[in-house]
């Protein structure tokens, strides 16, 4: 089964200071990874995917990702973090069907930005 | 903000009990998906609807059901309500059938049942 990681419950880290949200991935065939924010009382907000191409992926925010194929992983990274990204953070992967596709996510990691 | 809206936004239901969720789709977007988020998980896949037809499933049972309007809103159907059905339910839509790069969600509907 074609699934995602995500082996921190909690990541905190002070505000300024590079952060780095762990994801792993197990995927038959090439990989569509994707990274979902979601703010209290809010859906979820997409933040950047990976298709194909650059290793090094740009999203919003001024967060980024960096895909490994060797160590299977597609961590988010943003290089100085600030209270407001605060939030809870989803790593997740497209799995193909008969006639449909859907998005399988990890368990969420909670980012916690202190002043 | 996406565009998605889901009402309502809260709802307390018993045990045994029905209850309809629904959802209007970004403006132009034929696909919509709903999902269930438990506390402390992420998002599991329901179904998915693509011009009102359902053309995916995930492991629920059949007393979750939905419905696809001709303006492509949707709404989710739930029977016989169990305690476990508790969750936070949320609705994406994207603008093509085969799901679109990435999904615009709404803010959700939680879902207590007592």
């Amino acid at each position: 089964a074609q699934s995602v990681a995500q082996p921190e419950d909690q990541v905190n880290v002070a505000e300024g200071n590079p952060l780095t949200v762990k994801c792993t991935y197990s995927v038959s065939g090439n990989p569509y990874l994707f990274w979902y924010v979601q703010y209290p009382n809010r859906g979820l907000q997409f933040l950047l995917k990976y298709i194909t191409g650059d290793n090094l992926v740009k999203g919003s925010y001024g967060f980024e990702a960096e895909f490994n194929k060797s160590q299977t992983s597609f961590h988010l990274k943003k290089p100085s973090a600030l209270v407001s990204d605060s939030a809870l953070y989803f790593c997740a992967v497209r799995v193909m069907n008969t006639g449909f596709q859907k998005l399988v996510f990890g368990t969420g990691t909670r980012l916690l930005v202190s002043p | 903000e996406t565009g998605v809206t889901q009402s309502p936004t809260h709802l307390i239901k018993t045990r045994g009990q029905q209850v309809t969720l629904r959802c209007s789709s970004q403006s132009g977007h034929n696909t919509v998906s709903w999902y269930q988020q438990a506390l402390g998980q992420g998002p599991q896949f329901i179904f998915q609807y693509y011009r009102e037809e359902e053309n995916g499933r995930g492991n629920f049972p059949p007393r979750f059901s939905g419905l696809q309007f001709p303006n492509y809103s949707s709404e989710l159907n739930v029977n016989a309500l169990e305690l476990d059905d508790s969750a936070l339910y949320l609705c994406a839509s994207s603008p093509d059938g085969a799901l679109g790069e990435k999904l615009f969600f709404g803010s959700g509907t939680q879902l207590s049942v007592l």
